[in-house]
């Protein structure tokens, strides 16, 4: 079992850019969610994909936006970019009616998104 | 408001016990959790409570909740270098929309000292 997958690992973008990041969740797990994690604070929740439909989303622009695949896998697209997107974006997958329980949230290694 | 209140630091001799201290912000929160974020990894989970429960132990870890506070704790015993990262309280909320979200404090980043 590969767990979650992120990729690429690193990229980097100028300000403008537009830049598209892919998650396959972990084996068996149908929901992905999506969070940005700014040097030094905490991961913020940017969406949720269930059923290849965005399912609850935080504060952020329209900007980000995302989609999910018959397959489970998602993207995560971030159009007009600014200094500010400049992050940690973790991908983190569960299976459905985790909210409810304690089924364990699994995270990706991320990718580092520097916008110059 | 919505935020998971951290210290941003502890600094702890290796042998020595290490408390991380996190204040959350709903009564109603059901399963609090602490994870453990490593240099350039993404988060690993390393243990959760009930909110029915006052303590958990799981081999070198403590988590102790006071819900009247809405306080939680993790007490790591003989702590080791290899336990130098970033630790992150998260509670489960319920948002608008139905769905219960994990919501994250900032971290707080224990330095294990020889």
């Amino acid at each position: 079992d590969a767990g979650v997958t992120q990729s690429p690992t690193h990229l980097i973008k100028t300000r403008g850019q537009q830049v598209t990041l892919r998650c396959s969740p972990k084996s068996g797990h149908d929901t992905v969610s999506w969070y940005q994690q700014a040097l030094g604070q905490g991961p913020q929740f940017i969406f949720q994909y269930y059923e290849e439909e965005e399912r609850q989303r935080g504060n952020f622009p329209d900007r980000f936006s995302g989609h999910q695949f018959p397959n489970y896998s998602s993207e995560l697209n971030v159009n007009a970019l600014l200094l500010g997107d400049s992050a940690l974006y973790l991908c983190a997958s569960s299976q459905t009616g985790w909210e409810k329980t304690n089924e364990k949230l699994f995270f990706g290694s991320g990718t580092q998104l520097s916008v110059l | 408001g919505e935020d998971v209140e951290q210290s941003l630091f502890l600094s702890v001799r290796e042998g020595d016990s290490s408390v991380i201290n996190c204040t959350y912000t709903d009564s109603s929160s059901t399963y609090l959790y602490w994870y453990k974020q490593e240099p350039g990894a993404g988060l690993q989970l390393l243990t959760y409570i009930f909110s029915n429960m006052d303590m958990k132990q799981d081999q070198r870890l403590t988590v102790l909740l006071n819900k009247k506070d809405k306080h939680l704790s993790l007490r790591i015993a003989d702590t080791q270098t290899g336990d130098s990262a970033i630790y992150f309280c998260a509670e489960k909320l319920r948002r608008a929309g139905g769905s219960y979200i994990p919501t994250f404090g900032r971290g707080t980043s224990l330095i294990v000292h020889p």
